[in-house]
């Protein structure tokens, strides 16, 4: 039984370049969430998607970021152009749009240099 | 707006030893309450979970949590931690909707055990 899954584990990237970063949620799950979890700030909400509709972007930090969920087994998280600020572990989770518990990836931990 | 706080930065204790991980928790109706475990360089894993019944809920690894509404606190405990319990622990708070939505985390209690 497949979890969450996420690519890449590891991204480095220099500043100003586009980084991409990929969900594939639990199978059957139809709410997805970013995350992103720093020393500083902790583990914030950056969106979530019930049935691949965005419901609450209200955490995403700037324009640079974007996210996508084109079908129901697929998400992107996008920064374009990144900065070292955006060094962090991005998490995604997955749910039931039915219930509230939330099944989280291993994560992507980005370092911008 | 909802809140949690967890008052342990960092925890150490001795292996075999009891444990009990604060969390407090500010919410205007009745919550849905969660306890996730993350080890290094891991993602977060659900330990336990309330809503409703049972003030004392069970949870994998030995876990338990109980609910006191009076105090709005949903404390861990484990009554003999092993080392494989080093980790960090985060409580978390939503609304009991049916549905999914946000989840508000606390800052998190770093547990380390000594042998």
């Amino acid at each position: 039984d497949a979890g969450v899954i996420q690519s890449p584990r590891h991204e480095v990237t220099e500043m100003g370049q586009e980084v991409t970063l990929r969900c594939k949620p639990i199978s059957g799950h139809n709410s997805l969430f970013w995350y992103r979890q720093t020393m500083m700030r902790g583990l914030e909400l950056l969106i979530y998607f019930n049935n691949n509709v965005p419901i609450d972007d209200s955490g995403m930090p700037e324009d640079r970021f974007s996210a996508k969920m084109p079908n129901a087994s697929f998400s992107t998280l996008k920064i374009q152009p990144s900065e070292p600020r955006d060094s962090a572990v991005y998490f995604c989770a997955s749910s039931l749009s039915s219930e509230e518990t939330q099944y989280f990836g291993p994560g992507t931990r980005l370092l911008v240099l | 707006a909802q809140s949690v706080t967890q008052p342990d930065i960092h925890i150490t204790v001795s292996e075999g030893a009891s444990l009990e991980l604060r969390c407090n928790y500010s919410y205007g109706a009745t919550p849905y309450l969660f306890w996730y475990v993350q080890s290094p360089g891991q993602g977060l894993q659900l330990l336990l979970k309330y809503f409703s019944g049972d003030t004392l809920v069970q949870g994998i690894k030995g876990f338990e949590a109980e609910f006191k509404r009076s105090q709005s606190s949903f404390n861990l405990r484990k009554p003999s931690v092993h080392w494989s319990d080093a980790a960090e622990y985060f409580c978390a708070v939503g609304p009991l909707t049916g549905t999914a939505s946000k989840l508000t985390f606390g800052t998190g209690t770093r547990l380390q055990v000594t042998l």
